[in-house]
């Protein structure tokens, strides 16, 4: 069975802050993929970014960057120098390679507030 | 590409009603699928179709049913709505190659059963 685990219901942080968000992850399955989502308070959800299990290289795009290590089954997300429009409701995310199924495992979501 | 809509964007039920909502897609994507976001729950998979003609269940399945006749549009029929499915509903699309790729999502529909 696949679950992800947000254990930060709410952060709030001051504006130009850093401020990371954690995600755990479970699976038996050797290959799999992560995924964060951002969900504004206009409610749609905005595709982040995406890592298979095979890459383990950190990523950085701008403010966002991801820290993944399977060694502890982690896939963070840290935003620098925070800003308002960074506030929303971000879903860490989990699916497995089954051919043709790419259904999605979410977490719980965790409310970022940045507060100007 | 107008990507994956949704209509209704919002929608009132009285317990028993039933209605359908409609999702679709322009990007020739095989892979459909529902979720239901509810508070403190994150979004949980209702339904999906790997392509036209096949669909199979999610998590929660149950008081949904759903069928893909053609690639675009994949709608999602609640035969006998009940206050426990007030919740909002999304529909996502992917490719779908024997490799896990990107979903994208609809804007979702704010569902409430009075």
């Amino acid at each position: 069975a696949q679950k992800v685990t947000q254990a930060q219901t709410e952060i709030s942080v001051v504006e130009k802050e850093d401020v990371t968000l954690d995600c755990v992850y479970e699976t038996r399955d050797t290959t799999y993929y992560l995924f964060w989502y951002k969900q504004p308070p206009s409610g749609e959800l905005v595709f982040l970014i995406r890592r298979n299990s095979f890459d383990e290289q950190n990523e950085i795009s701008g403010r966002y960057s991801w820290n993944f290590q399977k060694s502890t089954s982690s896939f963070n997300f840290t935003i620098t120098a925070s800003q308002v429009v960074d506030s929303a409701v971000y879903f860490c995310a989990l699916s497995v390679d089954q051919t043709g199924a790419n259904n999605l495992f979410f977490g719980t979501g965790t409310r970022l507030t940045v507060i100007p | 590409n107008a990507g994956v809509t949704q209509t209704p964007k919002f929608q009132v039920l009285k317990t028993g009603q039933s209605m359908t909502l409609q999702c679709a897609q322009d990007m020739n994507h095989e892979y459909m699928s529902w979720y239901r976001q509810d508070p403190g729950m994150g979004l949980r998979l209702i339904h999906y179709s790997v392509g036209a003609g096949i669909t199979d269940q999610g998590e929660v399945p149950n008081g949904y049913n759903v069928s893909r006749s053609t690639t675009e549009d994949f709608p999602l029929r609640l035969l006998s709505a009940a206050p426990s499915q007030t919740s909002v509903y999304f529909c996502a699309s992917s490719y779908s190659m024997g490799d896990t790729d990107t979903q994208y999502f609809g804007p979702g529909t704010r569902l409430t059963v009075l």
